[in-house]
């Protein structure tokens, strides 16, 4: 079984600073990674995702997330955030072998303020 | 359709009435997930279809719940005699086929009165 570890419930940062989510995983077995963005009152939007290749991906709106397989992390980094960045976030892991289904962290709510 | 829709967006229910949440997934998706969504916390898995058959219902809370999905497409979330613990955001997602394509649908806020 897999676990995800989220350990900040809420960020709060300035607009067009640089912001970082911390994702902890556990796994016996390799994993695929993802992070998800869910806006107020709508449903999960895939922002990025690691399924292998290079370590370090990127999302359109200028998010990325590096896979450090040594310390089971995936952490997401933006170098300048926007007020309308403002939304929970999600980890989520599945294996990468067998059956499996996504299991998520508790979220991080990022809070951007003028 | 384009995207996976779900319905009705909002659900208030008297403790004790039954209760029946549909998904509609993204046409040609052969896997579909239901999730359950406590508020504050993550997405928690309920059960897993693939096609008409279901794989996986190990995260339904009780037997309550039961989903459906006769004809492999539209699948039904029922929740018999609800419970003020039931309410949540119930997301339904589809994908293809592989890790990498989850689609989620919007939700049903389910609120037990």
């Amino acid at each position: 079984a897999q676990s995800v570890t989220q350990l900040d419930s809420q960020v709060p940062v300035f607009e067009e600073a640089p912001v970082e989510l911390r994702c902890n995983y556990s796994s016996s077995v390799s994993v695929y990674l993802f992070w998800y963005v869910q806006y107020p009152n709508q449903g999960l939007q895939l922002l990025l995702k690691y399924l292998s290749g290079s370590t370090l991906v990127e999302s359109i709106n200028g998010f990325e997330a590096e896979f450090n397989k040594s310390q089971t992390s995936f952490h997401l980094r933006k170098p300048s955030v926007h007020i309308s960045d403002t939304a929970e976030y999600f980890c989520a892991v599945i294996m990468n072998s067998g059956y499996s289904t996504l299991t998520f962290g508790k979220g991080t709510m990022l809070l951007v303020s003028p | 359709g384009a995207g996976v829709s779900q319905s009705p967006r909002y659900k208030v229910a008297k403790r004790g009435q039954d209760v029946a949440l549909r998904c509609d997934p993204i046409s040609g998706h052969v896997s579909l997930f239901w999730y359950q969504q406590a508020l504050g916390q993550g997405p928690e898995f309920l059960t897993y279809f693939q096609n008409e058959a279901q794989l996986d219902k190990s995260g339904l809370p009780s037997d309550r719940f039961f989903a459906e999905r006769p004809e492999g497409s539209v699948s039904t979330l029922k929740i018999q005699r609800t419970q003020q613990e039931d309410s949540a955001v119930y997301l339904c997602a589809s994908s293809a086929q592989g890790a990498g394509g989850y689609t989620f649908g919007s939700g049903t806020r389910l609120t037990v009165v």
